[in-house]
């Protein structure tokens, strides 16, 4: 059973760049996307983007132009970055395996860390 | 982007009782769509994904089903352990985009 686990400043100051790892455990990153997933307090779930163990990614465009999500297979993490916070930016971060299964094209978030609550505050 | 509406955005029901939740998406994603649970302060769980596939281990009160741009997610008899917020998500082609989350309630 794959294990994923977020670590990271829970502070961050405006106009500085967030930087969160997700520590991959108990299987194999290959064969997978990994998604960054964020949730503002109170509020829904924003999809931030996502990486395959061969390096091709997609992001969102709302934040394409301040993301950057990578993947080390030899220290099973998966990293993002996101630069020039602002307090929009407050939210707590999930990292999730992303499945693909049958033909391929069909995907779910089928294992999710437990999350980290990042504020962006001065 | 295709936008995924959900309603109603909260609702309240008894244990028993038979709850249906809707999501709408902006446009045609066949059998593309998942949906989750989350209690609070918890990660989100996969339920159902390609519209009415269940997990495993989850029970078999909950089920999908719907097409096109209307679906559905009902809990035939809802039990404690159901009262959470719902999301359904699209897989058609990125970027993948939520509902706004149905708050499943105690009546």
């Amino acid at each position: 059973q794959v294990q994923l686990g977020e670590s990271g400043p829970a502070v961050v100051k405006p106009a500085e760049t967030l930087s969160l790892t997700c520590n991959v455990s108990g299987g194999s990153m290959t064969s997978s996307y990994w998604s960054w997933i964020r949730q503002s307090p109170g509020q829904g779930l924003e999809w931030i983007g996502h990486i395959h163990f061969t390096g091709r990614s997609d992001y969102s465009p709302a934040l394409e132009s301040r993301v950057t999500i990578s993947l080390d297979t030899s220290k099973k993490q998966v990293s993002l970055k996101l630069t020039s916070v602002t307090a929009a930016d407050t939210a707590k971060y999930y990292c999730a395996r992303e499945n693909y299964y049958g033909t391929g094209s069909y995907s779910k978030f089928d294992q999710w860390g437990q999350g980290i609550l990042v504020t962006v505050s001065s | 982007d295709i936008q995924m509406t959900q309603f109603p955005a909260s609702l309240s029901a008894s244990i028993g009782d038979r709850v249906t939740i809707t999501c709408r998406a902006s446009q045609n994603i066949d059998s593309f769509i998942n949906w989750y649970k989350q209690k609070s302060g918890e990660a989100p769980k996969l339920l159902i994904f390609a519209k009415y596939s269940l997990e495993g281990g989850v029970p078999s009160r909950f089920s999908g089903g719907g097409s096109g741009t209307d679906f559905t997610l009902t809990i035939s008899s809802l039990q404690p352990d159901d009262f959470a917020t719902y999301y359904c998500q699209h897989n058609y082609n990125v970027p993948w985009t939520f509902g706004q989350g149905t708050k499943v309630e105690i009546k």
